[in-house]
């Protein structure tokens, strides 16, 4: 089945770290972008990021570059989305999608979501 | 950055009704769009592309137009089923993309 699997919810304080994960399965995993898709409590979708796992080439949206770092490790097929240190505002659902193979730029395929609570 | 604005942002309707969301763009976007739908605690799923290209399994009541800076899309005959939050987005400036800020689509 081609999919992705996020990692579970977590819980943090203001000030640490998390790393959270995406597992694609059932496709060439280094031949499609994987993007990040931040949506806050009752708002909506905002972009973060992507990564292309076979290069790790990597692009960020200004209003997150340098907020977060988005990586991969293509030899298991998962990206990741990390903070060094996480804030309150960073409390979200986060998504991640694949983009299309071809030269389109839409996310035909979404994990479920990790959700991330930052509370002191 | 290409801002994208989606009217209206919430909407009353009947099931059986024609119902239709406007997603306009800052600058032309040459039919770099797409819809999404979500529904509550589920991930978006993309429903057309390209503006007007359906997604493999959506059902063909849900439909897109448009060009330029203004697209349309359509459903024909809401069911049941279609009661959620849609999103546009758009890919012309990628990989910078963008989405609109959602229109709820509640039942009347």
């Amino acid at each position: 089945e081609v999919q992705l699997v996020q990692s579970g919810a977590e819980v943090k304080k203001p000030g640490e770290s998390l790393k959270i994960s995406c597992k694609g399965s059932g496709y060439s995993f280094t031949s499609y972008w994987i993007g990040w898709v931040r949506q806050m409590p009752g708002k909506g979708l905002e972009w973060m990021g992507i990564i292309y796992p076979g290069d790790s080439d990597t692009r960020y949206s200004p209003s997150f570059q340098g907020q977060v770092t988005i990586s991969a490790d293509k030899s298991i097929s998962t990206a990741y989305l990390q903070w060094s240190s996480l804030k309150a505002s960073d409390t979200a659902m986060y998504y991640c999608a694949r983009r299309d193979y071809g030269d389109g730029g839409y996310f035909d395929l979404w994990g479920r979501g990790t959700l991330v609570t930052v509370s002191s | 950055d290409i801002q994208m604005t989606q009217s209206p942002s919430s909407l009353s309707a009947s099931v059986g009704d024609r119902v239709t969301i406007t997603c306009r763009a800052s600058q032309g976007i040459s039919n770099s769009l797409a819809w999404y739908q979500q529904k509550p605690g589920k991930a978006p799923k993309l429903l057309l592309y390209a503006a007007s290209r359906l997604e493999s399994g959506v059902p063909s009541r849900f439909s897109g137009s448009g060009s330029g800076t203004d697209y349309t899309l359509t459903i024909s005959s809401l069911q049941p089923e279609d009661f959620a939050t849609y999103y546009c987005q758009q890919y012309y400036s990628t990989p910078l993309y963008s989405f609109g800020q959602g229109t709820k689509l509640e039942i009347k």
